[in-house]
């Protein structure tokens, strides 16, 4: 079946611009994750939803970065006056249920790049 | 607070010989574990995972991993490596007590499997 998927793949913008990230879960997958994966490090959490509860917005870096899940499926990622720190992938996952066992399925990522 | 840590930015094995890629973690309880694989310009795939039980876990490609308690390990071994597990694997972990579903991820390790 398909798996999760990310637009655009790659991104480049101008500093100060907004963005908006994509992201399409699996089918019947209510937790969706946004990670950050800067050069050279691992990944950074951002934001969890789950179901119809309150989302854990508790990895945002700051509050130019924010996020919706509508109905409960497709996820966007927003992020104003983009700055040049921003630059990373961004990859967002999703995965079964309301267990903290269930792996995460991984989409490709978008390659964001600020100038 | 959670962490993880991968203290090999790169490892290098003959093919034919055995790998470890090592992982060690901090929680306040107990930990879920995970090992995800991430080949390039492409997102990161789930190869095993810990919950409980049994402390060798199987996974995907041949992979195993062993949880050790006592020393807060969970490192990745095979075998036999191929030149084709060279990638950049991650381990991470997620806190039973913590509400949030999150995972914490290590740095990162890159295995290369040379001919």
């Amino acid at each position: 079946g398909a798996g999760v998927s990310q637009s655009p793949s790659n991104k480049v913008t101008e500093k100060g611009k907004d963005v908006e990230l994509r992201c399409d879960p699996i089918s019947g997958h209510t937790a969706l994750y946004w990670y950050r994966q800067s050069l050279g490090q691992g990944l950074e959490f951002l934001i969890y939803f789950q179901g119809n509860s309150a989302p854990d917005k508790s990895g945002l870096p700051s509050d130019r970065f924010s996020a919706e899940r509508t109905g409960g499926s497709v996820s966007t990622l927003t992020i104003q006056r983009t700055q040049q720190e921003d630059s990373a992938v961004y990859l967002c996952a999703s995965s079964l249920g309301q267990v903290g066992y269930n792996e995460q399925f991984f989409g490709p990522g978008t390659r964001l790049t600020v100038l | 607070a959670q962490s993880v840590a991968q203290p090999e930015d790169q490892v290098n094995v003959a093919e034919g010989n055995p790998l470890t890629v090592k992982c060690t973690y901090s929680v306040s309880g107990n930990p879920y574990l995970f090992w995800y694989v991430q080949y390039p310009n492409r997102g990161l795939q789930f190869l095993l995972k810990y919950i409980t039980g049994d402390n060798l876990v199987k996974g995907s490609y041949g992979f195993e991993a062993e949880f050790n308690k006592s020393q807060t390990s969970f490192h990745l071994k095979k075998p036999s490596a191929l030149v084709s597990d060279s990638a950049l694997y991650f381990c991470a972990v997620r806190d039973m007590v913590d509400s949030s579903y999150k995972l914490i991820f290590g740095s990162g390790t890159r295995l290369l499997v040379r001919p």
